[in-house]
């Protein structure tokens, strides 16, 4: 059984469009996680979700909306599509504490036309 | 967070030890050291974390110097399935459930 999935695993849309990705984790987490990695391949944190209460916004743009509907997921919903947003985003969760491991998914390569 | 100095890349023959560097010179008492490695196309894994002791698990070793200001992570016989980006980062102990945050890492590669 897969512990973090996320759906689709590539996305190729054009300019202006909305999208979602969706991520479920299996894992019984508390906290889950968006992370987007560019062409540079630098991981950078957007989002963190603990108890479907958002504790984390690093600077990112209003146009991506984190939605919880459940413990178990974490669906990032993307306005107004720019080519700057083409990356691959990687959905984590973990248990609370300093040493609980995150667990990620492999990743949606998403790429904007 | 404090912040980790990992060296750009390295390179490993299969079946030899793969010891893997990072400073840490500004680490606080509460830093816990933790690894994490991403494989080509695939999302982080965790490896192993540890405060001051070292540690060992199935995956890997962790040698911590005693002054916490460095720590070694240590593969044993590197396959060619280690070929990875590995990941240094301190996570603070009074910060509970916060997100790791990732360097550029060294880019591993082993040859057969």
């Amino acid at each position: 059984d897969t512990a973090v999935s996320q759906t689709p695993k590539y996305l190729v849309t054009q300019m202006g469009n909305d999208k979602s990705i969706k991520c479920e984790q299996n894992l019984g987490h508390d906290t889950m996680y968006w992370y987007k990695q560019d062409s540079k391949k630098f991981l950078k944190i957007m989002f963190s979700y603990n108890n479907k209460e958002l504790i984390i916004n690093e600077t990112v743009p209003n146009r991506f909306s984190p939605k919880s509907p459940d413990k178990a997921h974490l669906n990032l919903h993307i306005n107004s599509l720019e080519l700057g947003d083409s990356a691959v985003y990687f959905c984590a969760s973990s248990l609370p504490g300093h040493n609980s491991p995150l667990h990620f998914g492999n990743g949606t390569r998403l790429t904007v036309t | 967070d404090a912040k980790t100095t990992q060296p750009n890349s390295m390179e490993s023959n299969e079946e030899e030890p793969v010891h893997l560097p990072c400073n840490h010179s500004t680490i606080s008492g509460t830093d816990y050291i933790h690894w994490y490695r991403q494989l080509p196309s695939q999302g982080p894994e965790y490896v192993i974390h540890g405060l001051t002791s070292n540690v060992n698990n199935r995956m890997a070793s962790l040698a911590i110097a005693e002054d916490r200001k460095s720590s070694t992570l240590i593969l044993h016989r590197a396959t060619l399935r280690d070929a990875a980006v590995y990941y240094c980062i301190l996570r603070d102990k009074n910060q509970a459930g916060t997100a790791l945050i990732f360097g550029k890492g060294t880019t591993l590669s082993v040859s057969s």
